[in-house]
């Protein structure tokens, strides 16, 4: 079993559409989450960490369930800019050690 | 954006053939590291330091080794090159190195192994 799962996708939804991805990570002593954006033959970015009481940035909510071990992330009112591969991330240790997961591809349509 | 550069960007070699990969920083940042993709696979660690001459394995670390010289420059050398090694290359920075620091990467090396 992979430590971070992501359902590749891809995700196909209209512009204006509410988009749901879930990542779930078997580590339970893992301490830190993030999802990263990576656009087409780019470089991660870090899109926003992930914290216990939930965060939201603009149109990006992310959330994190401890007790069943689960990321997600919500993206509100689609835009085609945000056509990308999400990486669901985790630190495992004290260290910064980053797993990724194999990413979830969105593709936002006109 | 954070000022990391990789070179060369693509590279094509051959099997058997030493390859060395070269990420530069101009952030000052005391972690780099060194990722590898593949498709299925996600991003992996291969290597990573945490000061000028050290440096540790990451999970595939295998037929790869790394220099820190300076701090500004890390290098990732395949003594060998084989077919499995064709992957895209990042390097990344931290500054603190700790678990809710933030990892900024470099552009990217393809890299193809005939």
């Amino acid at each position: 079993r992979k430590e971070v799962e992501q359902d590749p996708g891809p995700f196909n939804v209209p512009e204006g559409a509410t988009v749901a991805f879930n990542c779930t990570y078997s580590n339970s002593a893992s301490q830190s989450f993030f999802w990263y954006r990576q656009d087409c033959r780019k470089e991660p970015k870090l899109l926003m960490s992930v914290y216990s009481s939930g965060n939201e940035d603009g149109r990006f909510t992310a959330q994190l369930n401890r007790a069943s071990q689960y990321i997600s992330l919500l993206i509100r009112d689609s835009k085609l800019s945000d056509s990308a591969t999400y990486l669901c991330v985790v630190n495992n240790n004290a260290g910064n050690m980053l797993t990724f997961g194999g990413g979830t591809r969105l593709m936002v349509k006109p | 954006d954070a000022g990391i550069t990789q070179s060369p960007r693509h590279k094509v070699t051959e099997t058997g053939t030493p390859v060395t990969l070269r990420c530069h920083q101009t952030e000052n940042h005391r972690y780099m590291y060194w990722y590898r993709q593949d498709p299925g696979h996600g991003l992996r660690l291969i290597h990573y330091s945490y000061g000028v001459k050290d440096t540790d394995k990451g999970e595939v670390s295998d037929g790869y080794s790394v220099s820190r010289s300076k701090t500004e420059d890390f290098l990732l050398t395949l003594e060998s090159a084989t077919s499995s090694q064709t992957s895209v290359y990042f390097c990344a920075i931290s500054e603190a190195g700790t678990s809710a620091d933030t990892q900024y990467f470099g552009p990217g090396t393809r890299l193809t192994v005939l």
